[in-house]
């Protein structure tokens, strides 16, 4: 069974530049989750979909950062403009269903960013 | 307020001697979950062990057991005869019931000597 997938695994750019991560979880699994990662600490979550809605985005900086999920599958997430503090990071996770306590969250590589 | 607390920044352990990561949580959910996930220099997060907060029995996976005591809210991590590829960072996670959401800890990073 393959893994999450996520690319591209690096990217620096300058900032106020615009950036765009992919992500296409594993197949069957209906919920997605974007973390941020900064350096020595956990992930946080940035936002959460169930098939192609939206469940949670209540840490998601919203001037500069969006996501979708296409027909419920991949998923994008975009941030325009870059600030320095957006170096990080950034994981993708999927799971069966988020409805319950013991739903597992599997990860992709991850896509490190550097804001120059 | 939901919050994961895991109070030793670095372990050290010798190879093949077991090892445990603390870990204690806040919530005041009855229906939770509590999570291991490794993660290697190479960045990926890797699924440990899985304990629900009605489970009665300890989870184990191979050489990873989770050492729930509820009523002091910790569910630390054991890993028994440590490896070379123990090595990594090692987070503790939470479910709860409300929204689902997960949170993580700031991790442990252990170091296995040989």
């Amino acid at each position: 069974e393959a893994g999450v997938a996520q690319s591209p695994r690096y990217k620096i750019i300058e900032k106020r530049q615009s950036v765009a991560f992919w992500c296409n979880p594993i197949s069957g699994h209906a919920t997605l989750y974007w973390y941020q990662q900064i350096l020595g600490q956990g992930p946080k979550l940035l936002i959460q979909f169930q098939n192609n809605g939206v469940v949670d985005d209540s840490q998601l900086p919203k001037d500069r950062f969006s996501a979708e999920r296409l027909k419920g599958v991949d998923s994008t997430l975009k941030i325009q403009p870059a600030k320095l503090e957006d170096s990080a990071v950034y994981l993708c996770a999927s799971s069966f269903s988020a409805s319950a306590t013991g739903d597992t969250q599997y990860f992709g590589p991850g896509t490190r960013l550097t804001v120059l | 307020a939901q919050k994961i607390t895991q109070t030793q920044p670095g372990m050290f352990v010798q190879e093949k001697e077991a090892v445990t990561l603390d870990c204690t949580y806040d919530t005041s959910d009855q229906s939770y979950g509590l999570f291991w996930y490794k993660q290697p220099s190479s960045g990926e997060m890797i699924f440990l062990i899985y304990q629900g907060s009605y489970d009665e029995q300890n989870a184990t996976e191979g050489r990873y057991s989770l050492n729930f005591q509820k009523a002091r809210k910790s569910a630390n991590l054991v890993i028994s005869a440590s490896q070379l590829g123990d090595s990594a960072m090692y987070f503790c996670a939470m479910r709860h019931t409300g929204g689902f959401k997960t949170i993580f800890g700031a991790g442990t990073r252990l170091f296995v000597k040989a």
